[in-house]
């Protein structure tokens, strides 16, 4: 069973309008962590946003913002006032426990936003 | 600080080499990782060191191998490189403690091609 799940394989927006981009998750270890990563065209990942499991409040991180609904299991990024560098491909990631007192990350399959001028 | 540097950029082999894809960062940092992405696909995790002198597979490890040769730097090998193995690769790294943040910082990636 996937982990991590975005059913929103495309998205587009109206620059200078908000989109959401939707992630839900599976786990049952009470201690985890949502990412949202950016990839432009480029190539690189760029991090975003990141929500604990026990933090009170949603995450944000200037225009970007994070809806966490833990009993729904969904972390969905909220991008506020789309701008036309906006558009690539956005992962949602959870961090897992690994060997050794590390952590990995497992990801979802992507989702691909253009904003159109 | 130039962060998490991979080299090569682009690699084009063919069925059976071998080659080994370097990896290497300057934030002193604890944990590091090796990646792969294809098409349609999220990243997946091949390996990863939790700390230096210790590596552990990941999700997708057959056919690769890695060495954490210090603390900055880990390696991985293909030992007979397959088409299978035709993918970008994302080395990243993370600072690992009770007050560290949990955030992965990832390498531009390198883009292999095995014919």
């Amino acid at each position: 069973a996937q982990k991590i799940t975005q059913t929103q394989p495309g998205m587009f927006v109206q620059e200078k309008e908000a989109v959401t981009l939707d992630c839900t998750y599976d786990t049952s270890d009470p201690s985890y962590g949502l990412f949202w990563y950016k990839q432009p065209s480029s190539g690189e990942m760029i991090f975003l946003i990141y929500q604990g499991s026990y933090d009170q409040q949603n995450a944000t991180e200037g225009r970007y913002s994070l809806n966490f609904q833990k009993a729904r299991k969904s972390a969905n990024l909220v991008i506020s006032a789309s701008q036309l560098g906006d558009s690539a491909m956005y992962f949602c990631a959870m961090r897992e426990l690994a060997q050794g007192g590390s952590e990995k990350l497992v990801f979802g399959k992507g989702t691909k936003l253009t904003v159109n001028p | 600080n130039a962060g998490v540097t991979q080299t090569p950029k682009f690699q084009v082999l063919k069925t059976g080499q071998s080659m080994t894809l370097q990896c290497a960062q300057d934030m002193n940092h604890n944990s590091m990782y090796w990646y792969r992405q294809d098409p349609g696909m999220g990243l997946r995790l091949i390996y990863y060191s939790a700390s230096e002198g210790t590596t552990d597979k990941g999700e997708v490890p057959n056919g690769y191998n890695v060495s954490r040769l210090n603390k900055r730097e880990f390696s991985l090998r293909l030992e007979s490189a397959a088409p299978s193995q035709t993918s970008v690769y994302f080395c990243a790294s993370r600072k690992q403690g009770a007050l560290a943040r949990h955030t992965q910082y990832f390498g531009p990636g390198t883009r292999l091609t095995v014919l």
